[in-house]
């Protein structure tokens, strides 16, 4: 059974500093790896999709690299802003077609003035 | 852009009440999920849909059904309602090999 998990639970910056967040997962046997975002009381905003065949995506600020043979990827910001404070989720497709997600528990992230 | 609308932000029930979620989805997607969302258990997949009047189990079924008469409207069925089901319920739709789109949610409280 696919298990997601997030490293760190909870992660605090100032503004303007790169980060990365960490999501590691137990079945490399994945169709895709999608990373969201989730502001306080809202659903989920999907942020970027890396394929199986895939190594990395970019989005702006925004990069997600997927090594499916260690079960890591890792979402890297760019000067980080106030706005970017929210929970990230990464999530395992474990199956093509369908995309049936498991999710990670989420890193909260807090970016500070 | 994709809009996933959920009927109610907040709803209040009994337990024991048969509960009715309703999600409707505008860009044809063949897709559609149920999640429940728990602090410290995440997001867990309760029922998903990939074609009308198709339906699979997900992670946590009991307790739950679903149903899909139209493409659009995916719905969520508590037969009979327990305090243990309080939780924030998200929709979710999309098509094969690309992102989910979710909704804003309903907050779910069982009295």
């Amino acid at each position: 059974k696919q298990e997601v998990t997030q490293i760190p639970a909870a992660l605090s910056v100032p503004e303007g500093e790169n980060l990365v967040l960490n999501c590691s997962f137990t079945d490399s046997a994945i169709y895709n790896l999608q990373w969201f975002r989730q502001d306080p009381g809202k659903g989920l905003t999907s942020l970027l999709l890396i394929q199986s065949s895939q190594r990395e995506q970019t989005s702006g600020r925004l990069n997600a690299s997927l090594d499916k043979s260690s079960g890591r990827s890792t979402l890297y910001i760019a000067a980080s802003q106030p706005g970017d404070s929210a929970t990230y989720l990464c999530a395992a497709g474990s199956r093509g077609g369908s995309e049936k997600l498991v999710f990670g528990k989420g890193t909260k992230l807090t970016v500070n003035p | 852009d994709v809009k996933v609308t959920q009927s109610s932000r907040y709803l209040v029930k009994r337990t024991g009440e048969k509960v009715f979620l309703e999600c409707v989805q505008d860009m044809d997607h063949e897709n559609m999920f149920w999640y429940r969302q728990d602090p410290g258990l995440g997001l867990r997949l309760i029922y998903f849909s990939y074609d009308v009047k198709m339906k699979e189990k997900g992670d946590i079924p009991e307790g739950y059904s679903v149903s899909r008469e139209k493409k659009e409207r995916f719905s969520l069925i508590l037969e009979s309602a327990s305090t243990n089901q309080t939780s924030m319920y998200l929709c979710a739709s999309g098509r094969a090999y690309q992102p989910q789109h979710f909704g804003d949610g309903t907050r779910l409280s069982i009295l």
